[in-house]
């Protein structure tokens, strides 16, 4: 139990739809982060919110609208998706954002765009 | 630019030791991470060095030269349980995280 849960954990979109993935983390940190991963790709800082406050945005498509109303829960709103956005995406918490502490992840949504 | 490079896939022996490297160029450095991502799972964190030299935890070992660039992470008395991707990821000036694309370890009777 790593104290991250995500839902969906399993996501089958067409490009016209609308979806959300939910976070929530129930260690008391300050920092949330969205990742993307593709296969034997690095992983991919998508957003980074540190005490509810987006702090970071790597020039993701505006088709990715994040949303954290506080700080145990984070949001990522889909909407007219590309087949290549097709990936696991990862949200993950540490205790601060500003210093070197580990991440913990949630196990994912495997999101397949069609 | 920033970069992590490490080897692709490895394959090693049950009961065997296995060392995994990692080089890194980054802007600044802030500390090493090594993750552990099992097939279908969400990674989890093995060790952090800041500092040169060797941290050791139970079977595992991470190795630390920050002149060099390079890191290792030492696996021994493998087991079948520690067939999984092993992710090395730097911390920059800006703490933010810089990872690699990962090491499929494969271990075989």
């Amino acid at each position: 139990e790593t104290g991250v849960t995500q839902t969906p954990r399993h996501l089958v979109m067409g490009m016209t739809n609308k979806k959300s993935l939910k976070c929530e983390q129930h260690l008391g940190h300050n920092a949330m982060y969205w990742y993307k991963q593709s296969a034997k790709k690095p992983l991919e800082l998508m957003f980074v919110y540190s005490l509810e406050e987006r702090v970071e945005n790597n020039s993701v498509p505006s088709r990715f609208s994040p949303e954290c109303p506080n700080s145990s829960h984070l949001f990522l709103h889909l909407h007219t998706l590309q087949p290549e956005d097709s990936a696991l995406y990862l949200c993950a918490s540490s205790l601060q954002r500003e210093a070197s502490y580990e991440q913990y992840f949630g196990p994912g949504t495997r999101l397949t765009v069609t | 630019g920033q970069n992590i490079d490490q080897p692709t896939e490895m394959t090693a022996t049950e009961g065997a030791i296995v060392q995994i490297n990692c080089t890194y160029q980054t802007s600044g450095f802030n500390g090493l991470f090594w993750y552990q991502q099992h097939a279908g799972e969400a990674p989890t964190f093995l060790s952090y060095n800041v500092l040169d030299g060797l941290e050791e935890k139970g079977r595992f070992s991470s190795f630390l030269s920050r002149s060099k660039g390079y890191s290792y992470l030492l696996l021994k008395e493998l087991q079948m349980k520690d067939s999984a991707s092993y992710l090395c990821a730097v911390t920059d000036s800006n703490y933010q995280l810089i990872w690699g694309a990962g090491t499929k370890l494969i271990i075989k009777p």
